[in-house]
């Protein structure tokens, strides 16, 4: 099945930095999505950007289907965006779920 | 408000008690699945339905059940639960298999 790997892992920055997750995937995808996942451990849905760019506020993301990665921006951080940060994906050719990644885990400090 | 709604939300019990998680949407849609989490393992698909007619396994279906009888409806079934099945769950629709997913809040399980 396809491949979802996430980079940093980890990520600590101060408030009112900026920052760049990325999503790499191994295969064609029908589906892409990034998720934040609160303290409470609820999934909260960010994008869904199988290709292109799309921007939400101080959160942007653009994928690039030909070259397999997926890009999420982050500006002006505030310590509400803590959290875990997953990007999952389905591939071209399947009907089962999404596939996620392992997470980038951010802190921001105040 | 349009929504995926999950029950429990928090359960504590004991090995071989055979227990339901609930879930419900009310957006119409099609495609339902569950996921747990893990610690280390990270999220990974139990079950799925592409409708009330198809349901399949997914990564991981040992010790669980599905039902998908109506539309809305998908209920986790745990007929025998063991410690191994602590976990947080989540349920998730979508107008299609390919469309964006929209996630329940979440159910945490503790299997003593």
């Amino acid at each position: 099945g396809i491949q979802v790997e996430q980079s940093p892992p980890d990520l600590i920055l101060q408030e009112g930095a900026n920052s760049t997750l990325r999503c790499n995937f191994s295969d064609s995808v029908n589906n892409l999505q990034w998720f934040h996942q609160n303290p409470w451990g609820q999934l909260i849905n960010l994008f869904y950007i199988p290709s292109g760019t799309k921007q939400n506020g101080r959160l942007s993301a653009t994928t690039v289907a030909t070259e397999r990665y997926s890009l999420l921006y982050i500006s002006s951080s505030q310590t509400t965006d803590s959290g875990v940060y997953f990007c999952a994906a389905v591939s071209g050719g399947g009907a089962d779920g999404l596939t996620f990644g392992k997470g980038t885990h951010l802190i921001i400090q105040p | 408000e349009a929504q995926v709604t999950q029950n429990p939300r928090y359960l504590i019990t004991v090995t071989g008690k055979k227990l339901t998680v609930t879930c419900s949407q009310n957006m119409n849609h099609e495609y339902m699945s569950w996921y747990r989490q893990d610690p280390g393992l990270g999220l990974r698909q139990i079950y799925y339905s592409m409708n009330v007619e198809v349901t399949d396994k997914g990564d991981v279906p040992e010790g669980y059940k599905v039902s998908r009888k109506e539309k809305r409806n998908f209920p986790l079934i745990l007929e025998s639960p063991s410690p191994n099945q602590t976990s947080l769950y989540f349920c998730a629709s979508s107008l299609d298999y390919y469309n964006e997913q929209f996630f329940g809040p979440g159910t945490r399980l503790t299997v003593l």
